[in-house]
Order: C-alpha cells, then sequence, then structure tokens
C-alpha cells in the first residue's frame, strides 16, 4: 500500500533550526512536496523534490533520498508565524499516466518565544 | 495571475440536505481541478479530480459527487448529507505544464 510518516507536533524556539521528517512508501515514485497550513487556512506549496539531494528557498530546505524512501524539511532562522502544519504529499504514477498526491497527516510544528 | 475562489467560506447544514460547493479558477485556461476534504485529525484525502470539461475521475466512493460544466469551474454535490461528510473542503488546481498544486481558502462544513 500507499504510506507516509511525519511525527505528529514538534516544538522549537525562535531563532533556531528546526528539520520535519518525512518517510514513505509508495509505488510509482513520481515527486515529493512540502507544503504549509496554517490552522484554519489552505496549504500553501513550499517545495518539490523529485532528485536526490538539497533545494534550497529561502530560509527553507527540502531534502530527498528516493533510495531511503525519505525527506526532510529544514526551517531555518524560525519566526513565530511558522507555527504550522507542514505537509508531506508524494506524487504517484498511475496506470494511463495518471498522477496522484499521497498526503501524510502534517507535523504542527509550535514556535515559542 | 492566477486565483482560485471558492463559496461558501462556511456551511452549517442538517443530515439530509443537498449540497453545492463551488470552485472557479482565473487566470489561466485547461487546468486539472481537484476537490479534497480534511476531517479533523485526518490528512488531505482526494475526492475527484478532472482534466477538462465534463471529465470527472472519483477517487473515493461516497455519496458526494463532482461536475466540471465550465473549463474553469468544478462543482462538488450530495443528494442527501451525512454526519460523517462534515470536514473542510479544498478546491485546487495546477496547470498542465506544472506539478505543484495550488489552493482555495476552502469551505468549512459542518453537518448537523
Amino acid at each position: 500500500g500507499q504510506n507516509i510518516d511525519q511525527p505528529t507536533e514538534m516544538t522549537a524556539t525562535e531563532g533556531a533550526i528546526v528539520q520535519i521528517n518525512c518517510t514513505y512508501q509508495t509505488s510509482g515514485f513520481n515527486g515529493l512536496f512540502w507544503y504549509q497550513q496554517h490552522a484554519g487556512e489552505a496549504p500553501t506549496f513550499l517545495s518539490y523534490n523529485v532528485l536526490d539531494g538539497l533545494e534550497e528557498k529561502g530560509r527553507f530546505s527540502s531534502f530527498l533520498s528516493r533510495s531511503k524512501g525519505y525527506s526532510y524539511l529544514l526551517l531555518k532562522e524560525l519566526q513565530m508565524k511558522d507555527s504550522a502544519s507542514y505537509l508531506c504529499a508524494v506524487r504517484v504514477l498511475r496506470a494511463g499516466n495518471n498522477r496522484k498526491l499521497i498526503w501524510g497527516l502534517g507535523t504542527s510544528l509550535a514556535v515559542n518565544p | 495571475s492566477q486565483t482560485i475562489h471558492q463559496w461558501p467560506a462556511t456551511l452549517v447544514q442538517p443530515v439530509g440536505s443537498p449540497l453545492s460547493l463551488e470552485c472557479t479558477v482565473e487566470g489561466t485556461s485547461n487546468p486539472n481541478l481537484y476537490w479534497y476534504r480534511q476531517a479533523a485529525g485526518r490528512g488531505l484525502q482526494l475526492l475527484f479530480y478532472s482534466v477538462g470539461i465534463g471529465q470527472i475521475s472519483s477517487e473515493v466512493p461516497q455519496n458526494l459527487s463532482a461536475s466540471r460544466p465550465q473549463d474553469r469551474q468544478f462543482i462538488l454535490s450530495s443528494k442527501k448529507l451525512l454526519l460523517s461528510d462534515s470536514g473542510f473542503y479544498l478546491c485546487a488546481w495546477n496547470p498542465m505544464s506544472s506539478y505543484e498544486q495550488y489552493f482555495g481558502p476552502g469551505t468549512r462544513l459542518t453537518v448537523t
């Protein structure tokens, strides 16, 4: 079956660095996404990895290892506004060249002053 | 620039009543469109997706249906709501040439 695992909750301090891990067991892997979702709001796109390695975008970086079925989202210089849920999603290829996103349950990050 | 709209923002409906949620996308043509539901404490569940007018694929058997009467319009419907239909309903789109999905503001549905 298709499965994505993320920690349920994490806590960090303002100004610090935090790493949110995501492991997946899927077939037909075709890319991994990270989204940010503030309480009561829609998810917003953060990053996309399809090849192994690190993608850096400002304070946020995302890493992928396809052989290990593993990704992490790294948040630097944490700010209070980074308190949100972080969703890991894997895109899989299906029959007929259709693509589907499989979503993790999200990691709720609390940034404390 | 592209914009995605959803309405209403919140909705309280009694069990057994009908439902119609609308989603429209501006500033693009021929987008892929998606309906998701996010229940409390659960992840995003894909309900329907559409690659073109009149083309709807259902992911989960349930009492909901979807229609795409126009290129940039996607409608989620139900004839009779169940308590278990409560949740946060999100419409999303991605252009044919892009990977990431962009979400609308969502509709929070409470079935009482």
